[in-house]
C-alpha cells in the first residue's frame, strides 16, 4: 500500500545547528514534493516545492532534496532559530491524479536557545 | 487581497446536531479542499473543488458529511447529525488550481467539538 512517513518522534536541536527532517514514501512516483510549516492552532504555511528532476531546491536558511531513487525528501534549515520550532509536514502529490496532495503526519522541531 | 477565512473557529456541539462550517478562499482561486485534523493526526482529505468540475467527494468518512460550493467562491462543509469521533479541526485551503504543483493556502480552521 502507499505509505509517507516523517520522523514519528520529535527533533530537538541547539539553535544555530543544522536540522535535518527526513520524509519517505512507498509505492508512490509524485511528480512534486512540498513542504509546510504548520504552528499550534494555525493551518499549514507553505514553504517549498521541489519536482522530480530536480534534485536540491533552497530558499534563505532552507535547503530540500529530492530522491526519487530513495524514494525520499530531507528538509533542511540551516542555522535553526527557536522561531523554526514549530511542526513540519511533507505533502506528494498523487500518482495518476495530481490533484490532490497526500500528507505525512509531520515532524515536530523544537530549537532551544 | 485577504486569506482564506474560516468561521466559525470553534464550535461545541451535542452528538445528535447538525453543523455548518463555512469557508471563504482567496479570490480568483478555483480549486478549494477541506481537511480534518485529529489531535496529533495528520491531514485527512476530504473533498475538493475545482471550477465546475464535479467535486472529488471521496475522502467523505460517511454520508452525514457533505459540501457544497456556491458560485465558484465560498464553501460550506455540513456534518450531519454529529458524532463524537467527529471532533477534530477542520481545515479549508485554497489555490489556483487543483494540481499537486499548487501552492495550498490554508485557513486557520474551525475545530470542532462534539459533546
Amino acid at each position: 500500500s502507499q505509505k509517507i512517513e516523517q520522523n514519528s518522534e520529535a527533533l530537538n536541536i541547539q539553535e544555530g545547528k543544522t536540522a535535518t527532517l527526513t520524509c519517505n514514501y512507498t509505492n508512490y512516483s509524485p511528480a512534486y514534493l512540498q513542504w509546510y510549516r504548520q504552528d499550534p492552532g494555525r493551518g499549514p504555511v507553505f514553504l517549498l516545492l521541489i519536482r522530480e528532476n530536480e534534485k536540491e531546491k533552497r530558499k534563505e536558511r532552507l535547503k530540500v532534496t529530492f530522491d526519487t531513487t530513495l524514494k525520499q525528501s530531507l528538509f533542511h534549515i540551516t542555522a535553526s532559530q527557536p522561531a523554526d520550532s514549530a511542526t513540519y509536514l511533507c505533502a506528494l502529490d498523487l500518482a495518476g491524479n495530481n490533484r490532490k496532495l497526500i500528507w505525512g503526519l509531520g515532524t515536530s522541531l523544537a530549537v532551544n536557545p | 487581497g485577504a486569506g482564506v477565512s474560516q468561521s466559525p473557529s470553534n464550535k461545541v456541539t451535542e452528538k445528535g446536531k447538525d453543523v455548518e462550517l463555512r469557508c471563504d478562499p482567496i479570490s480568483g482561486h478555483t480549486a478549494l479542499y477541506w481537511y480534518r485534523q485529529s489531535l496529533g493526526q495528520g491531514l485527512e482529505f476530504l473533498i475538493y473543488f475545482q471550477g465546475n468540475s464535479a467535486p472529488d467527494k471521496s475522502g467523505l468518512p460517511s454520508d452525514r458529511f457533505s459540501a457544497e460550493r456556491t458560485g465558484g467562491s465560498v464553501s460550506t462543509l455540513t456534518i450531519q447529525r454529529t458524532q463524537q469521533e467527529d471532533s477534530a479541526v477542520y481545515l479549508c485551503a485554497s489555490s489556483l488550481a487543483a494540481s499537486g504543483q499548487e501552492t495550498q493556502y490554508f485557513g486557520p480552521g474551525t475545530r470542532l467539538l462534539v459533546l
